[in-house]
């Protein structure tokens, strides 16, 4: 089967780096993915890795290591307007095209 | 084109009532998703069709949720006597797997249709 841990809440401060990590289980891979959801809002896709390394977006970033089936998510310079929920999916499933999301981090923002 | 759509944005219901929820993707994308989601939770997978087929459904879905996208356009979710525990938010999403991100098979969800059974 498959399964994706990640933790429930993270809190940081206005303007510091904060990482979210998430540990997958999957009978096969085919790639990490990141959403984030802001309260009453549909999830937005944000990163993905397919490769290890680290993949830059902007102030995000999102890192893999498929030896460790780990991953993380790194905002930095963080705004207020960063607090949101934020979850790992990985392609899973015979097809490789079913999605399978993380229980989800909720990440708040401090001034 | 607006992105996904769903109808209805909210539905309430009594017990043992059915109902329908509809899904229009993204015109150009031929992969549809159906998933729901409870407070606190990510969300869960329920099935999955590549143009008018359905290629997966999960087992954790009951003989009671049906869905179906006849003409692998819109497609439309079915609950039949609804249980307090369907109580959720529905959400739908399309994907394509032509594109700069092809690999990520990136997922466009709409707003949901949230679902109170009383």
């Amino acid at each position: 089967g498959q399964s994706l841990e990640q933790p429930s809440e993270v809190t940081a401060v206005e303007g510091a780096i904060v990482q979210i990590n998430c540990t997958y289980q999957t009978s096969g891979f085919y790639g990490l993915s990141w959403y984030q959801q802001h309260d009453g809002g549909a999830p937005t896709f944000l990163s993905y890795n397919a490769l290890d390394g680290l993949e830059e977006t902007g102030r995000f970033s999102s890192f893999l290591s498929r030896s460790d089936s780990y991953g993380y998510l790194l905002l930095q310079e963080l705004q207020m307007k960063d607090s949101a929920s934020y979850f790992c999916a990985v392609r899973a499933g015979s097809s490789a095209s079913k999605i399978i999301f993380g229980s989800g981090t909720r990440l708040s923002i401090r001034p | 084109d607006t992105g996904v759509s769903q109808n209805p944005r909210h539905k309430i219901t009594k017990r043992g009532q059915n109902v329908t929820f509809r899904c229009d993707p993204i015109s150009e994308h031929n992969r549809l998703y159906w998933y729901r989601q409870t407070l606190g939770q990510g969300p869960e997978f329920l099935t999955y069709f590549q143009n008018e087929a359905q290629l997966e459904k999960s087992r954790l879905l009951s003989d009671r949720f049906s869905a179906e996208r006849p003409k692998g356009s819109f497609s439309t979710l079915e609950i039949q006597r609804t249980e307090q525990g369907d109580s959720a938010m529905y959400l739908c999403a399309s994907s394509t797997p032509t594109g700069a991100a092809s690999g990520a098979n990136v997922l466009t969800f709409g707003a949901g249709s949230r679902l109170t059974v009383l």
